[in-house]
């Protein structure tokens, strides 16, 4: 089974500053997807950023980025230029590829909490 | 945007009691899911349901949970007799296929069982 590491409760950012948050992951699979979700106070979890493993670039999404290490299994996502409303709960997560109906669930890691000081 | 909705979003049952937590997916989406987090802790899988049949479930997916899709638009979970540990926050999540897409999430019910 997969498991999904966050080894940080909590972080705090300068407003403007950058911000890395980590994750690692374990797997026996070559083929798989990683996810970064934010999750504002009583809000839904929304997709930030997503990485197919067999693509050996890093995906970026405006002010986010990953640093993907495969053979590591680390994941980490970082955010530059971090603005107030970036203050949420930030999981990452894990989905193995499957061309089937079942095992496409998503495992998460067990959250970072980001504060964002203005 | 679509979104996927979920209700209620707080629910408060005596222990024993079933409860039915809804959920709305996105209309073109095939694959549904439920979460749950309790608190502090990870947010773990408990079932996906595709083609109007569950296509995986985890262990903690008992025989006093069940899922159903029974109007072609709304999504729920019933927990027959619910204990203290149910205690939670319920997520629904739809995804419109299994080919690189993303999980859309609902907001959550939180569950509390007295």
């Amino acid at each position: 089974a997969q498991t999904v590491t966050q080894s940080q409760p909590e972080m705090s950012v300068q407003e403007a500053e950058t911000v890395t948050l980590s994750c690692t992951y374990d797997t026996s699979e070559s083929d798989y997807y990683l996810f970064w979700y934010k999750q504002p106070p009583s809000r839904q979890m929304i997709l930030v950023i997503r990485q197919e493993a067999y693509k050996q670039q890093n995906a970026t999404e405006n002010r986010f980025s990953v640093n993907f290490q495969k053979a590591a299994k680390s994941f980490s996502l970082k955010i530059s230029d971090s603005q107030l409303g970036d203050a949420a709960m930030y999981f990452c997560a894990y989905r193995s590829f499957r061309i089937n109906n079942a095992g496409n669930m998503l495992t998460f890691g067990g959250g970072t909490r980001l504060m964002v000081k203005p | 945007e679509p979104e996927v909705t979920q209700t209620p979003s707080h629910q408060v049952t005596q222990m024993g009691q079933e409860v039915i937590l809804r959920c709305v997916p996105i209309s073109n989406h095939l694959y549904f899911y439920w979460y749950r987090q309790i608190l502090g802790q990870k947010v773990e899988f408990l079932v996906s349901f595709y083609n109007n049949e569950i296509s995986e479930k985890s262990e903690i997916f008992d025989d006093q949970f069940s899922v159903e899709r029974p109007d072609g638009s709304n999504f729920t979970l019933k927990i027959r007799s619910t204990k203290l540990e149910d205690s939670a926050m319920y997520f629904c999540a739809s995804m419109k296929d299994i080919w690189n897409t993303e999980a859309f999430f609902g907001q959550g019910t939180r569950l509390t069982v007295v």
